[in-house]
């Protein structure tokens, strides 16, 4: 089984500040990959998606992905308390019309006011 | 419409009981998923189905039985379950076009088994 490996948390950033979480994986080969969010006792939402390495920004989020080290992360800018969730890594292990999405633990982010 | 549906929320059942959970979407997908979350981990794929055929069965125990009656609908058929079978069961669904993709989870069913 490939893996995804996040740093469980929780991380606690104020309002307004910057949150980093980060996401690495070992298959080599994958090709997409997701940032999800979890609020508690709700079902996973997905945030950002990326493919390319570099950099995607939509709104407040930016993905990065590095697919030399295997590296992806997602940056919230001014973060607000209601960002304050599980946010879990994926990635698609799958190479046919479905995906085979395999998570990491999450992260659970803390904003404060 | 992005919506995926589930029903029914939560389910109390015994060891013996059968009950299925049911999953629907209408947004012309072809890819259809079950997971299983249990507190504090993240989702493990179950099954997937692509075009109404099973593609991926992840060694899950015979108790659990899914079935694709049509591209819409997705049900996961419950018999003998165990009490560690308790876990937030979440169906996904994609266009089955390729690897980018969006994966869109239903809010899930809760089950708790006795």
């Amino acid at each position: 089984q490939k893996e995804v490996e996040q740093n469980s948390g929780p991380l606690s950033v104020p309002e307004g500040a910057i949150a980093s979480l980060n996401c690495t994986y070992s298959d080599r080969g994958s090709q997409s990959f997701f940032w999800y969010r979890q609020y508690s006792g709700k079902s996973p939402e997905l945030i950002m998606s990326i493919y390319s390495n570099g950099d995607k920004e939509d709104g407040r989020f930016t993905a990065q992905l590095n697919k030399a080290s295997q590296y992806v992360s997602l940056l919230i800018r001014d973060s607000q308390p209601s960002d304050s969730a599980t946010y879990l890594c994926a990635v698609n292990e799958g190479n046919t019309g479905f995906q085979k999405l395999v998570f990491g633990t999450g992260t659970r982010l803390l904003v404060s006011p | 419409d992005t919506e995926v549906t589930q029903t029914p929320k939560h389910l109390v059942m015994g060891m013996t009981n059968k009950k299925s959970l049911k999953c629907e979407q209408h947004m012309g997908h072809r890819a259809m998923y079950w997971y299983k979350q249990k507190a504090k981990k993240p989702p493990e794929l179950m099954f997937v189905y692509s075009y109404e055929k099973l593609s991926i069965n992840e060694s899950v125990p015979s108790r659990f039985s899914p079935e694709c009656p049509n591209s819409s609908l997705l049900n996961l058929h419950l018999h003998a379950l165990q009490p560690e079978d308790s876990a937030l069961y979440l169906c996904a669904s994609s266009l089955a076009g390729g690897i980018q993709e969006t994966q869109y989870f239903g809010p899930g069913t809760r089950l708790l088994v006795l």
